[in-house]
């Protein structure tokens, strides 16, 4: 089974500035007949179920800022947040769907300095 | 536009068997490919996938909870059930329901989510 780990648990970032979340898995979660990775990067306000933001890894959901972007490739994934606004304070998850069981990384929790 | 609403108690005893509904709508199990699943969060933790049924009735479980897991779906009344059994107090948290497209392989949309409580 595949475990996800997200790195820093939470993050303390000033406004305007960048934030940086990384996410490995256990194993690879690029598929190779495709050329796809297998992540999703979620968003999740206090007490709301979370928003997809980023899937492919680095395929921006419609309707997302473009502030937001995913990268990363095989085991190792990062979402990037710039020019990060009040709204962003949340927690973000990833999670691989590279077959089931599925798994969701431990969440960082994104706070303004 | 999809949408899902999950439902059930919101408060259940120790050794009970929990029961929740998935009601969707926007799109239907006879489309190849698309699936319904389940995922819970602990207050204050991470969120936990613990079930799937795709279009042709293939379930699959998390293995931590495979014994006491079943999920069904019923196509008529456009629902997917989720039945946990011998439910404990860690078991507490809020239960998604969420669509994978057929196409698209992740979780999205989710439903709002219900809160369980379980007591001793």
């Amino acid at each position: 089974d595949i475990v996800v780990t997200q790195s820093p648990d939470s993050l303390a970032v000033s406004l305007g500035e960048t934030a940086t979340i990384n996410c490995k898995s256990s194993q690879s979660v690029l598929y190779s007949s495709n050329n796809k990775n297998y992540l999703a990067w979620y968003q999740q306000m206090p007490g709301q179920p979370p928003k997809l933001l980023i899937y492919w890894a680095s395929t921006r959901e419609s309707g997302v800022p473009d502030r937001f972007s995913g990268s990363g490739s095989g085991t190792d994934f990062t979402l990037t947040i710039t020019g990060l606004q009040a709204e962003d304070v949340a927690v973000y998850y990833c999670q691989h769907y590279f077959g089931t069981p599925y798994s969701f990384g431990q969440g960082t929790k994104l706070e303004i300095k | 536009q999809i949408t899902l609403k999950e439902s059930g108690p919101m408060l259940v005893k120790s050794t009970q068997t929990l029961t929740l509904t998935c009601t969707f709508s926007g799109f239907s199990f006879d489309t190849s490919g698309v699936a319904v699943g389940w995922i819970r969060q602990p207050p204050g933790k991470a969120l936990e996938w613990l079930a799937l049924i795709y279009w042709d009735d293939d379930k699959r479980y998390s293995p931590s909870l495979k014994t006491r897991l079943s999920i069904t779906k019923d196509t008529s009344k456009n629902q997917v059930v989720l039945d946990m059994t011998n439910m404990d107090p860690a078991d507490t948290g809020t239960y998604y329901c969420a669509y994978i497209g057929a196409v698209r392989h992740w979780f999205d949309p989710w439903g709002q989510g219900t809160l369980v409580t379980v007591s001793s």
